[in-house]
């Protein structure tokens, strides 16, 4: 079955520090999303991404973050200068399309920890 | 963020009876509504969905329960397996909002042989 993957599975970076998050969408989704989770809490959408552009970002998605898919298939998060409080799980997911009745995929997430 | 809520951190079932996760919301305009299962160390699986038009779905063993008008949904087991202990999560989305999912806290379900 397709899945969703996502690279590196554990990254540490000190703060201050740019990191590049990395997922490869399912082939045939069209809708790409980033949710975190930080320890203890529950899961939170980021932003969501269609044809080459935020469709919807949430208040915590703010200018230290960015998205982009750089070619076909990969999709990345970027946060410019970490914070501690950036330490969580980070997951990419993808949909076939935007209507919510379209489940979204998710890939095994990425663990950030910021030192 | 209170709109979907979990109120029952974990759940402990025997082997072959049924489990029942609990799942209640606030935000009227939700429309459809997801479960997922989460395994440590890998991401949330999609496991069934309603849409609000409906009052059950049923797949296999799984089945969702919608009540609209109490904004309460429930996901039944049966049998349940020892392979089905994971994290369960419920979540929702509107299309007014876009495709956004708004997550619960999630259930601990753990079912003993």
């Amino acid at each position: 079955e397709p899945e969703v993957t996502q690279t590196p599975s554990h990254q540490v970076t000190q703060m201050g520090q740019e990191v590049i998050l990395r997922c490869v969408p399912i082939s045939n989704h069209l809708y790409f999303y980033w949710y975190r989770q930080i320890l203890g809490q529950k899961v939170e959408f980021l932003v969501s991404f269609y044809n080459n552009e935020i469709s919807e970002k949430s208040e915590i998605f703010d200018d230290q973050f960015s998205v982009e898919r750089p070619d076909g298939s990969n999709f990345t998060l970027k946060i410019r200068s970490t914070k501690l409080e950036d330490s969580a799980m980070y997951f990419c997911a993808s949909s076939e399309a935007l209507q919510s009745y379209q489940p979204q995929h998710f890939g095994d997430g990425t663990r950030l920890s910021i030192l | 963020d209170q709109q979907v809520k979990q109120n029952s951190p974990s759940l402990s079932v025997q082997e072959g009876r049924i489990s029942i996760l609990n799942c209640d919301y606030t935000n009227s305009m939700f429309d459809y509504f997801l479960w997922y299962k989460k395994y440590p160390a890998e991401g949330p699986t999609f496991l069934i969905s309603i849409s609000s038009i409906k009052d059950k779905n049923e797949d296999g063993r799984f089945t969702v329960f919608l009540n609209k008008s109490a904004k309460h949904l429930s996901l039944h087991i049966v049998p349940s397996q020892p392979g089905d202990s994971a994290v369960y999560f419920c979540a929702a989305s509107a299309e007014t909002s876009g495709s956004r999912l708004t997550f619960g806290e999630g259930t601990q379900l753990t079912v003993n042989p």
